[in-house]
């Protein structure tokens, strides 16, 4: 067990919707990364928050977004959804400090019917 | 930008047999991470390397830094099936962003 918690699990929606993916760190941990893994793909980095703030950003669309609250959980908003957005999409975060290894949840698994 | 390219793709052994998977940067590295991600499962982290040259080992498992902190190689000796598995190195350059490579899928045959 990591100490990353996603929910949900599994989502099934449809082209066109909008859905939150949350997030909640291992405790103490003030930095949350979001990652998109599609089939057979590595993962992609999409955004990095740091204690509330916007830290880095990879490749993320301009249909998604995303924000970490003061309790520090956080939450992944993805709109205007299209078939390849179907992935895997894991939260991970770390402890303060560059060269701590991050933790990933068990990801959120999305699916666009 | 920053690139990050594991090879081989994909790599199926005997058990038993020995497994390297190489990374290779396109920029230097202030450091590197190791992860596996079991089938099914979330990536774990294994390692990380910050010296150029380390060499780390944990149990079957050896880990190596370029000199150039360039390069990065997971060389596993004698494979279990427990070893089956996506293994991630992740770097981190002039960005300071973590950067995953491309993977390589470890695929063991009792």
């Amino acid at each position: 067990d990591s100490g990353v918690t996603q929910t949900p699990k599994h989502l099934i929606t449809a082209t066109g919707q909008r859905v939150t993916l949350r997030c909640s760190p291992r405790s103490g941990d003030l930095s949350v990364y979001w990652y998109q893994q599609s089939l057979d793909q590595g993962l992609q980095f999409l955004i990095q928050y740091y204690n509330g703030e916007e830290r880095a950003k990879g490749n993320i669309l301009e249909r998604f977004s995303a924000q970490q609250f003061p309790d520090l959980h956080s939450e992944l908003n993805l709109s205007s959804l299209e078939l390849g957005d179907s992935a895997l999409y894991f939260c991970a975060s770390s402890a303060t400090g560059e060269k701590q290894p991050q933790h990933f949840g068990d990801g959120t698994r999305l699916s666009i019917l | 930008g920053q690139q990050v390219m594991q090879i081989p793709q994909y790599q199926h052994v005997q058990e038993g047999e020995d497994f390297t998977t190489y990374c290779n940067s396109s920029t230097t590295l202030s450091n590197i991470q190791w992860y596996k991600q079991r089938p099914g499962g979330h990536p774990v982290f294994l390692i990380q390397l910050v010296k150029s040259g380390e060499v780390k080992k944990q149990k079957r498992l050896t880990f190596q830094f370029g000199e150039a902190k360039k390069n990065s190689s997971l060389h596993i000796t004698a494979t279990q099936t427990t070893d089956v598995g996506t293994y991630f190195c992740a770097g981190r350059g002039a960005t300071n962003k973590l950067i995953f490579g491309t993977g390589t899928l470890l695929a063991v045959q009792p």
